[in-house]
């Protein structure tokens, strides 16, 4: 069966960049399925950052779409996150999922992120 | 403060019914768009639960099921055990936002 595990940093400086993979075992990356971010942290919950289609169809939440990149490399099946300009607000637990119907079907484990100096 | 509403607690003794409400807008659940429900325990990632509003995936007990009507959605969850225990969260589509929308998440405590 298909999972997703996240790699990154841990730990981003305030005003720096987030770089985040997430690699998909156990099977191919299918056409029809949205390759997911979400973060979670106690003070704004369950958050979908935003999507992408292996066709490189992108969708992102309006709030960050000035500072998310989300993108696509089928050939080593993975797929990333890049979110510039951090603050302590962007602190939070990063998850990686394959979208089906609309719904999150799997997930990641989740990566802690800090943002600190 | 989520766009879709749910209460922030509920508890249950073993054996009991509870039912998890998720109220929307007409952006959303009032839309048409469909509801999907994950149970998350602790240092874990949201599993899911139910998917198009009624639909349990594979392995998920018939204990739990989802409703919809207008732009409240439920999950109900009979014969209550020790490991229903955790937080639930409902997710649904808005047309405003063009993205996922959660609910704000209800800890259930059995």
């Amino acid at each position: 069966q298909v999972q997703l595990q996240e790699s990154g940093p841990g730990l981003v400086k305030p005003s720096g960049t987030l770089s985040l993979t997430c690699t998909v075992s156990g099977g191919a990356m299918s056409l029809n399925k949205w390759w997911t971010w979400v973060r979670q942290s106690p003070d704004r919950g369950l958050e979908w950052i935003g999507e992408i289609l292996n066709s490189g169809r992108v969708n992102y939440h309006p709030s960050l779409r000035s500072r998310v990149t989300i993108s696509v490399d089928t050939s080593n099946n993975q797929f990333s996150l890049r979110l510039t300009s951090m603050t302590a607000a962007d602190t939070a637990t990063y998850f990686c999922a394959r979208g089906e119907e609309g719904s999150l079907d799997v997930w990641g484990q989740g990566t802690m992120i800090s943002v600190s100096s | 403060q989520s766009v879709l509403t749910q209460p922030p607690s509920l508890s249950g003794a073993p054996g009991q019914t509870v039912t998890v409400t998720c109220s929307g807008t007409d952006s959303n659940i009032g839309g048409g768009y469909d509801v999907h429900w994950y149970h998350q325990l602790p240092g874990t990632a949201p599993k899911l639960l139910i998917y198009l509003n009624v639909k349990r995936p594979s392995g998920v007990p018939d204990r739990f099921s989802g409703s919809k009507s207008g732009r409240t959605a439920s999950l109900a969850i009979t014969g209550l055990q020790p490991e229903d225990d955790g937080h639930y969260y409902c997710q649904s589509f808005d047309s405003g936002l063009s993205g996922t929308i959660f609910g704000g998440g209800t800890r259930l405590t059995v």
